[in-house]
């Protein structure tokens, strides 16, 4: 069965370093989205991407996020000065069709220093 | 804005006694409804979904939730649990005008003694 893989699995970062993210989406999936998790907190809408733009996205999606499909197979999202608060699991998803489930990746644990 | 509550954070249960999770949501117009299951170490997957029609679905594993729009339910059920149903799960709503963004509740993890 086609799944989404995320890479790194774990990041550990300084506070005010740039991360980047990756996911590799189903293959023939159009729409990409991004979800964070603070520990013990719930899941949280990031940003939605389909035809290389952005969709929609939520309010915790400020200027220091941005997310691109550099090479038209993975999906990234850049987190330009990370924060102590930035410390969270990361999960990307992707779906086929619109109106369809999210496929989810197993998430990207980011620690911040 | 949209917010999804399941009022049951830890729940405990033998081997085959019966299942209940409750998720409750605050929109009142046309929703699009989930169940997210995370067993330790993986990553979500897909339980069941409710976009319309029969408002009692059918999930994998034996899981079911039925849709009561008048109480903005869709709870999780299953007949009798199993060992292997530990796992945290995830209610999740997406309004059908906004996109596919979903918003989650808060989870419930439930353990299942055997």
């Amino acid at each position: 069965e086609p799944e989404v893989t995320q890479t790194p699995s774990h990041q550990v970062t300084q506070m005010g370093q740039e991360v980047i993210l990756r996911c590799v989406p189903i293959s023939n999936h159009l729409y990409f989205y991004w979800y964070r998790q603070i520990l013990g907190q719930k899941v949280e809408f990031l940003v939605s991407f389909y035809n290389n733009e952005i969709s929609e996205k939520s309010e915790i999606f400020d200027d220091q996020f941005s997310v691109e499909r550099p090479d038209g197979s993975n999906f990234t999202l850049k987190i330009r000065s990370t924060k102590l608060e930035d410390s969270a699991m990361y999960f990307c998803a992707t779906i086929g069709t619109f109106y369809n489930e999210q496929f989810f990746g197993p998430g990207t644990r980011l620690t911040v220093l | 804005a949209q917010s999804v509550s399941q009022h049951n954070h830890h729940v405990i249960l033998s081997e085959a006694a019966s299942l209940e999770l409750g998720c409750n949501y605050s929109y009142g117009g046309t929703v699009n409804l989930f169940w997210y299951v995370q067993y330790p170490g993986q990553h979500l997957q897909l339980l069941l979904k409710y976009f319309s029609g029969d408002p009692l679905v059918k999930g994998i594993k034996g899981f079911e939730a039925e849709f009561i729009k008048s109480k903005f339910s869709f709870n999780l059920r299953k007949p009798s649990v199993q060992w292997s149903d530990t796992a945290e799960y995830f209610c999740a709503v997406n309004e059908d005008n906004a996109g596919n963004m979903l918003t989650f509740g808060g989870g419930t993890t439930l353990m299942v003694k055997p």
